[in-house]
């Protein structure tokens, strides 16, 4: 059973415009964490918010919030004033457990474009 | 931030040969390391969690004698590819997580590209 969905396999954004980009998960654990990741042309993976299945708060890093719903078990990113060098493609992911070490499975992605 | 290496960025070897991908981290300890490939406009599919000092856990459908992973030290992972062939052109990325530290942290490498002719 796929333990991460993205349901946008792509999407244009105009740019200063806000974004979001769906995420929904499933898991029994009580214990989990949420990661949002971009992949730019490069390659690398970067880090861009986190959230915790206990955390009350929805979290938030500059332009990036994360909308945690968790009865709905979604967990989508919401990207304030888009710019051009938001065009990238977009990971959800997840962590089962409370462990540091456990492994983390990721979404298909969506790829983001943004108009200028 | 914690920085992840990987070497080589990227590496053509002809088919039948072995290829050895290195992730360190560089400025703090890493109990577990992740090994990641990523084919072309997919998803980044969890091959093995690498443990230091123990066997690597493999995930479903992955060949272990096919990828071998050594963690001999906190700092350094590595990933033999052994018996290349062109199906085994990918996007291999590892990550680590900090053997201390608050939950969140996974950190990963810039990416090694392999291509097998």
């Amino acid at each position: 059973a796929q333990k991460i969905t993205q349901t946008q396999p792509g999407m244009f954004v105009q740019e200063k415009e806000a974004v979001t980009l769906d995420c929904t998960y499933d898991t029994s654990d009580q214990s989990y964490g949420l990661f949002w990741y971009k992949q730019p042309s490069s390659g690398e993976m970067i880090f861009l918010i986190y959230q915790g299945s206990y955390d009350e708060q929805n979290a938030t890093e500059g332009r990036y919030s994360l909308n945690f719903q968790k009865a709905r078990k979604s967990a989508n990113l919401v990207i304030s004033a888009s710019q051009l060098g938001d065009s990238a493609m977009y990971f959800c992911a997840m962590r089962e457990g409370a462990v540091r070490a456990s492994k983390i499975i990721f979404g298909s992605g969506t790829r983001l474009s943004i108009r200028p | 931030g914690a920085v992840v290496s990987q070497h080589p960025s990227w590496v053509i070897c002809k088919s039948g040969t072995s290829v050895k991908i290195e992730c360190r981290s560089l400025d703090f300890q890493a109990t577990t390391m992740f090994w990641y490939r990523q084919f072309p406009k997919q998803s980044l599919m969890l091959m093995a969690t690498s443990n230091e000092g123990s066997k690597a856990t493999y995930e479903q459908g992955v060949e272990k004698d096919k990828f071998l992973i050594n963690h001999a030290s906190l700092t350094l992972s590595t990933l033999t590819v052994t018996s290349a062939h062109p199906e085994d052109s990918s996007f291999y990325i590892c990550s680590a997580t900090r053997s201390a530290g608050v939950n969140n942290e996974q950190f990963f490498g810039p990416g090694t590209r392999l291509t097998v002719l």
